[in-house]
């Protein structure tokens, strides 16, 4: 059971251009939600956040958007540089009290590639 | 650097021997977790600490896995007699437990350990 899907594997961009990475959830009880970026041979590191009583959460290149409604997040890059490629993770974690509290379920991931 | 700190980074192992890999988290951090990740899916959640107190373990985590914190700083991650499914990226990371908002649930992860099993 999926609970954070990424749809798309792979995403490329022209540097310079805004890339969007896309993430879905179902579970409700999430109410947290997290982008991290990774590069090969190291862990995941943190990027950016939103809690759900926010739609957007902006921090310099940064934007995340949250639609709850949908179940639907999304990462924004403006402008893209070829040093943000990437594979980009998104992650959700629950309320207190809740089964999803305290971890964060994780997204299958998208490769950004920003070419120069 | 106070990141989180895993050792070793890589480590090769033949089928049914046992392997420990120690995390060292951010000073200040209270919480723990461990997370494995396999190639082309995103990390999944293993166990987490609150101190040395084990709150919560996946069903993922079987009978030859266990995870110790002891004092509450550093954890210890042991898999017995690995197999070779067991392969994977193993991931530690910590987090502030004791505020609300943001620290609470922004985990910081280090730099994961390797494991082949052959």
């Amino acid at each position: 059971d999926q609970q954070v899907k990424q749809n798309s594997p792979s995403l490329s961009v022209q540097e310079g251009r805004i890339s969007i990475l896309n993430c879905d959830y179902t579970n409700s009880m999430f109410d947290y939600f997290l982008w991290y970026k990774k590069y090969p041979a190291e862990g995941p590191t943190f990027l950016i956040s939103i809690s759900s009583i926010k739609d957007k959460n902006e921090d310099g290149r940064f934007t995340v958007f949250l639609n709850k409604s949908a179940k639907h997040l999304s990462l924004h890059i403006v402008p893209s540089q070829p040093g943000d490629s990437a594979v980009y993770f998104c992650a959700a974690s629950g309320s207190a009290g809740g089964t999803s509290y305290g971890k964060l379920t994780f997204g299958q991931g998208t490769i950004l590639t920003v070419h120069p | 650097d106070t990141g989180v700190s895993q050792n070793p980074r890589h480590k090769i192992t033949k089928r049914g021997q046992n392997v420990t890999f120690r995390c060292d988290p951010i000073s200040e951090h209270n919480r723990l977790y461990w997370y494995r990740q396999t190639l082309g899916q995103g990390p999944e959640f293993l166990t987490y600490f609150q101190n040395e107190a084990q709150l919560e373990k996946s069903r993922l985590l079987s009978d030859r896995f266990s995870a110790e914190r002891p004092k509450g700083s550093f954890s210890t991650l042991e898999i017995q007699r690995t197999e070779q499914g067991d392969s994977a990226m193993y991931l530690c990371a910590s987090s502030l437990g004791t505020s609300k908002g943001a620290s609470t649930h922004t985990q910081y992860f280090g730099p994961g350990t390797r494991l082949t099993v052959l």
